[in-house]
């Protein structure tokens, strides 16, 4: 089952960052917090992942709580190709036996023109 | 990023035939690669797991005897649906990891429609 909670669906005004949180309040020391997203009928894209420290890449910020129970990816100027499903999921790190993603239903971001 | 490829993008076929679904990792070994199946408006299941020369691990709830696969080397996978029925139409996703900790890349899905 998956791990994470997140919000059924979101707008965001074009141009806006958009906000995306995601709880995941059973997260143990060596799981990390991995976000993807999916356009509609394709594959799932990989956006950015974290264990404890706030992470930055070309796509997204990814800002994680101390205690590490919550996150929020952060879509600095979002566009109308960000109109995606947005999945939150964690992960155990090298050797787990939980090493693979576990999607849940993901967040709707619809991004408004 | 790394390049996960999937053929065919669309297949039709009719209902107790068999059908072959590639994944292939194009710019990286992929020590291991996972099969997901997706049905309209809802999210990804993972159905197996599999390591390059060895079975797959099947979730459970999944028929291994009716979703064989194969990943013989490390860039290719292959997932055989067999006896289809209009039950197992759905989008088939196949994902591709190199080594135990590296990202998870995923090829662009294949459309399974059975008639």
């Amino acid at each position: 089952d998956a791990k994470t909670t997140q919000p059924t669906s979101m707008d965001c005004a074009e141009g806006r960052a958009a906000n995306l949180p995601c709880n995941h309040s059973t997260i143990s020391g060596n799981e990390y917090v991995y976000w993807y997203r999916q356009i509609h009928s394709q594959g799932p894209q990989y956006i950015i992942h974290g264990l404890k420290n706030n992470e930055t890449n070309e796509m997204a910020s990814l800002i994680i709580t101390e205690d590490r129970k919550s996150s929020t990816l952060i879509l600095p100027h979002a566009t109308l190709r960000d109109t995606a499903v947005y999945y939150c999921i964690v992960r155990e790190g090298y050797g787990g036996a939980t090493n693979k993603l576990i999607f849940g239903t993901g967040t709707l971001l619809a991004v408004q023109p | 990023g790394a390049v996960v490829s999937q053929h065919p993008s669309r297949v039709i076929c009719k209902s107790g035939t068999s059908v072959k679904i590639e994944c292939r990792s194009l710019d990286f070994q992929a020590t291991t690669m996972f099969w997901y199946r997706q049905f309209p408006k809802q999210s990804l299941m993972l159905m197996a797991t599999s390591n390059e020369g060895s079975k797959a691990t099947y979730e459970q709830g999944v028929e291994k005897d009716k979703f064989l696969i194969n990943h013989a080397s490390l860039t290719l996978s292959t997932l055989t649906v067999t006896s289809a029925h209009p039950e197992d139409s759905s989008f088939y996703i196949c994902s591709a990891r190199e080594g135990g900790a590296g990202e998870q890349y995923f090829g662009p899905g294949t459309r399974l429609t059975v008639t």
